[in-house]
C-alpha cells in the first residue's frame, strides 16, 4: 500500500532558486494538502486542494505555489528559495467524509542555503 | 484566528506512571484529532473525536473531547518506553474543509 508519497525526501537548496516537491496519493481522496513543520513546531497549512483543478491558500502560503491537475497529483512548487523556507514539508490526504482520517507522507527535509 | 494551546510541551515519565495531555483551542469546533509522530518520521493517526463528550481508546491511550470547554484529553496509562514519541493535537475550524490547526506538540519520554 503506497498510501501518500512525496519526493525527494531530502534537498538541499541554494537562495534563489526554485524547486518542486512531488506529491502523489493512491486512495482516490480529493482532498489534499501541504503543511510545513518547523522544529519544535505544530505543523502549519501552505496550501490544500478540495479537487483537481482547486486549490486555495492556507495560513502560509508566500513564496509557494500548488497546482492539481490530477485527482492523484499535487505538487508543491517554491520560487526564489530563502532561508525561512527551511523545514520539513508533509503532504497528505483524505477523504471528505466526516471523521475520516488524513493520511501524511513521510515528509521532505529541505534546507535552504 | 483559530489557536491550539498543548500542554505539556514537554513530558517525562517513570514507566508505569499515568498522565494527561491537555489540547486547549480558541473556537467552536466538534472535530479533533491526536496524532503521534516518532523522531524524523511521518504523522500517525491515533484518534478522531468528532462531538461532545466522545471518547476513545485505544491501547494505553484514551482521548476525550469536551466542546464547551473547547478541552480534549490524552490520558495515557500505565505507560511503556514504545509511548516516547510527540503527540500532536489538531482542530479542524467548523466548515474549513479539512483545514487543521495543530498545536506545538508534547514530547513524550518514558524512562525505565
Amino acid at each position: 500500500n503506497a498510501g501518500v508519497t512525496q519526493t525527494p525526501k531530502f534537498r538541499i537548496l541554494k537562495i534563489g532558486q526554485s524547486m518542486t516537491l512531488q506529491c502523489t496519493q493512491d486512495m482516490n481522496h480529493n482532498y489534499m494538502y501541504w503543511y510545513r513543520q518547523d522544529p519544535g513546531m505544530g505543523l502549519k497549512l501552505i496550501y490544500y486542494s478540495v479537487g483537481a483543478g482547486i486549490t486555495d491558500k492556507g495560513e502560509v502560503p508566500n513564496g509557494y505555489n500548488v497546482s492539481r491537475s490530477t485527482t492523484e497529483d499535487f505538487p508543491l512548487r517554491l520560487e526564489l528559495a530563502a532561508p525561512s523556507q527551511t523545514s520539513v514539508y508533509f503532504c497528505a490526504s483524505s477523504y471528505w467524509v466526516a471523521g475520516n482520517t488524513i493520511y501524511f507522507g513521510e515528509g521532505s527535509w529541505l534546507t535552504v542555503v | 484566528e483559530l489557536k491550539v494551546e498543548q500542554n505539556p510541551l514537554f513530558l517525562s515519565m517513570q514507566e508505569g506512571k499515568n498522565y494527561t495531555i491537555y489540547c486547549n483551542y480558541s473556537t467552536t469546533s466538534d472535530r479533533l484529532y491526536w496524532y503521534r509522530q516518532d523522531p524524523g518520521k511521518s504523522l500517525e493517526s491515533l484518534f478522531v473525536l468528532l462531538s461532545n463528550g466522545a471518547v476513545k481508546q485505544e491501547g494505553r491511550l484514551m482521548a476525550s473531547l469536551d466542546t464547551k470547554a473547547r478541552l480534549s484529553t490524552l490520558h495515557i496509562t500505565a505507560a511503556v518506553h514504545d509511548l516516547s514519541a510527540t503527540y500532536f493535537c489538531a482542530v479542524e475550524e467548523g466548515g474549513s474543509n479539512y483545514k487543521l490547526t495543530f498545536g506545538k506538540g508534547t514530547l513524550l519520554t518514558v524512562n525505565p
